[in-house]
């Protein structure tokens, strides 16, 4: 069946500017995940629904970022006045999350760059 | 906090010979240990779990809470094996995943 999948792939944009990125989950995923990975480092948690709430916002770096989340369904994470920090790789999973050890299925990322 | 440090940014090795990866970790509970693997141009995927105590593309990894480590190893690497490597932990009762930074691994022929 499809896996996660994500969009845009790639979006450059200019500093201050808003960018949005989407993510559709697993067909029958309740739980979601966004991570960040910016060159030379690892995935950093950012934030994590279940069903349309979000238990877990602990990574979400500032105010300038935020997350939403429709039913169990599509997930959108905005960026508000995009620093140079931003640029990264952001990764979505999902997973049944029938129990804590359920496998997270990941998505190919969105590249953001931010000049 | 939970931690994950993988101390090798890049492992290369001969085609043939075996290949630790290490990981060492840092909680306080009992932790659920992940390898996730990317392969050139492929998404992030996992490759092994410590509570499947399986091989998987003939690689194993061990957990050893006394030294708080869950290297990955396989006795002879192949080629297609070339991958980035990252280990990751999940704290229990926790859905979420803290990451190392990763490996390269690289197998020449």
């Amino acid at each position: 069946g499809a896996g996660v999948s994500q969009s845009p792939s790639n979006k450059v944009t200019e500093k201050g500017k808003d960018v949005e990125l989407r993510c559709d989950p697993i067909s029958g995923h309740t739980a979601l995940y966004w991570y960040r990975q910016r060159l030379g480092q690892g995935l950093e948690f950012l934030i994590y629904f279940q069903g349309n709430s979000a238990p877990d916002k602990s990574g979400l770096p500032s105010d300038r970022f935020s997350a939403e989340r429709t039913g169990e369904s599509v997930s959108t994470l905005t960026i508000q006045r995009t620093q140079q920090e931003d640029s990264a790789v952001y990764l979505c999973a999902s997973s049944l999350a029938r129990t804590f050890t359920d496998t997270q299925y990941f998505g190919p990322g969105t590249r953001l760059t931010v000049l | 906090a939970q931690r994950v440090t993988q101390p090798e940014k890049l492992l290369s090795v001969f085609k043939g010979a075996p290949v630790e990866l290490k990981c060492n970790y840092s909680y306080s509970g009992s932790p659920e240990l992940f390898w996730y693997v990317q392969y050139s141009r492929q998404r992030l995927q996992l490759l092994l779990r410590h509570i499947s105590r399986e091989s998987i593309k003939g690689f194993t990894a061990d957990l050893n809470k006394g030294e708080t480590s869950f290297h990955l190893k396989k006795p002879f690497a192949q080629e297609e094996d070339s991958a980035m490597y990252y280990c990751a932990l999940r704290g229990s009762g926790y859905s979420t995943l803290t990451f190392g930074k990763g490996t390269m691994l690289l197998v020449s022929p």
